[in-house]
């Protein structure tokens, strides 16, 4: 079946670093890509999303690239603030548009 | 417009009871889905209600039940706890069901404690 598979956690950067999470995914067909976040206390909220090949989502200077090839939508930004301590999940659409979602990364920022 | 709201926030039960949360959704969503996210298993999905019907259902026991109402309104309920059943309840809304679920807007969960 459908997966997804993200870097574990925790990650740890300082202030004004360059963030990569990594995220792979199998799927059948070409399904849409989301990030999602969640910052303490709070429920998800949708970061950013791409619905096919070479497409790149991107929001509040984070950026990930849908690569058909490498079937990977890594989550990048070049440089993190405090603010962005929180924990991202990568998920996908299956062919009934439910979410399957990876595991979680949880990232600190300090500063 | 009000996000979705989830009620209690925090919850301690003892093994055997029963539990029951709840979840208002954002004015005219349609569809509600239930997750249980735990550190070990990560978000695990439930169970998706629309138009009080359930559409969709993870891989939990039968212990584990849910309803809609009329107003889109939700509720999911846990018999005979378990303390495995310690977690974060986040619902989720979306406007309808089909591509728009890929857009979930989530509340902020809540915390069960089973001792």
């Amino acid at each position: 079946g459908d997966s997804v598979t993200q870097m574990e956690g925790p990650v740890t950067l300082s202030e004004e670093a360059f963030l990569t999470i990594n995220c792979t995914y199998t799927a059948t067909g070409y399904p849409s890509l989301f990030w999602y976040v969640q910052y303490p206390g709070e429920g998800l909220q949708l970061l950013l999303k791409a619905t096919k090949a070479d497409d790149k989502g991107s929001n509040k200077g984070f950026e990930a690239t849908y690569r058909k090839e490498t079937t990977s939508f890594h989550l990048e930004k070049g440089s993190v603030q405090v603010s962005d301590s929180a924990v991202y999940f990568c998920a996908l659409s299956d062919l009934n548009y439910q979410l399957i979602w990876g595991a979680g990364t949880k990232l600190i920022i300090k500063p | 417009k009000a996000g979705v709201t989830q009620t209690p926030r925090y919850l301690i039960k003892t093994r055997g009871q029963q539990v029951t949360l709840s979840c208002s959704p954002i004015s005219g969503h349609r569809s509600v889905s239930w997750y249980q996210q735990t550190p070990g298993q990560g978000l695990q999905f439930l169970f998706e209600y629309f138009s009080e019907t359930q559409r969709n259902k993870g891989n939990f026991p039968g212990r584990f039940s849910g309803r809609q109402f009329s107003n889109s309104r939700s509720e999911m309920n846990v018999s005979t706890l378990e303390l495995g059943d310690s977690a974060l309840y986040l619902c989720a809304s979306s406007l309808d069901r089909g591509r728009a679920n890929e857009k979930l807007f989530f509340g902020s969960g809540t915390q069960l404690s089973v001792l």
